[in-house]
């Protein structure tokens, strides 16, 4: 089964920016989509197709995907940011795929 | 205002059946894709099943496959998912969620109903 790996914690200052990392054999060759879940809350859609914002994302969220890697990128990191993120993408084997997650912690 | 709202869940023995239920508003149900998402206490997202608009069309995770049955009525705007031989694994917070196309981001949440499977 197609696996997604995301480093587990990133950690970064206020105002600063944060990269998450979602690996997968030939991502590039996938759709991928990223979601925010703060605790106690369902997910929320941040990225869908690799770099698109829904609207009410704020712009300082962005995506690009590229080889065996994807990245979501938040720019200006601020407090709310802080979160858990996961990258996903639909399998060749007929399923959805979710990233490990990571923690996002704004110092 | 668009809005899923999960109900069915609570606590199970093992080997037990339970079904979930999840009630869309303020959109179009009917042109959905929709799927069934779960978490289990401390862990990441897992999708468990989803369903094409017209129910003719529905695909598992390999662990589900057997024991769940996710359905649709589009008369009532709701989504189903009928588990049975339910294990200790199972254990999650079970969200419903919407999205236009098969493979497309999930767009719309519900805010999940809890399924807790013990003796």
């Amino acid at each position: 089964s197609y696996v997604l790996t995301q480093p587990p914690s990133v950690s970064v200052a206020p105002g600063k920016t944060a990269r998450i990392t979602c690996g997968g054999n030939n991502i590039g060759s996938k759709s991928v989509h990223w979601y925010q879940q703060k605790p106690g809350q369902a997910p929320v859609l941040v990225i869908y197709y690799d770099s698109d914002r829904p609207s009410g994302i704020p712009e300082r969220f962005s995506g690009s995907n590229s080889g065996n890697t994807a990245t979501l990128t938040i720019s200006r990191v601020e407090a709310g940011d802080e979160a858990d993120y996961y990258c996903q993408v639909w399998d060749s084997s007929s399923s959805y795929v979710f990233g490990t997650g990571t923690k996002v912690t704004v110092l | 205002e668009v809005q899923l709202v999960e109900s069915g869940g609570g606590l199970v023995q093992p080997g037990g059946s339970l079904r979930l239920s999840c009630a869309a508003s303020g959109f179009t149900f009917s042109s959905y894709w929709m799927s069934w998402v779960r978490q289990a206490p401390g862990k990441g997202l897992e999708w468990v099943a989803n369903i094409k608009q017209d129910g003719s069309e529905k695909y598992y995770v390999d662990s589900v496959k057997g024991r769940f049955t996710i359905s649709r009525d589009n008369a009532k705007n709701s989504l189903y998912l009928q588990m049975n031989s339910l294990r200790a694994e199972d254990t999650a917070v079970y969200y419903c969620a919407s999205s236009q196309g098969l493979g497309d981001g999930m767009d719309v949440w519900g805010q999940g109903t809890t399924v807790t499977v013990s003796s």
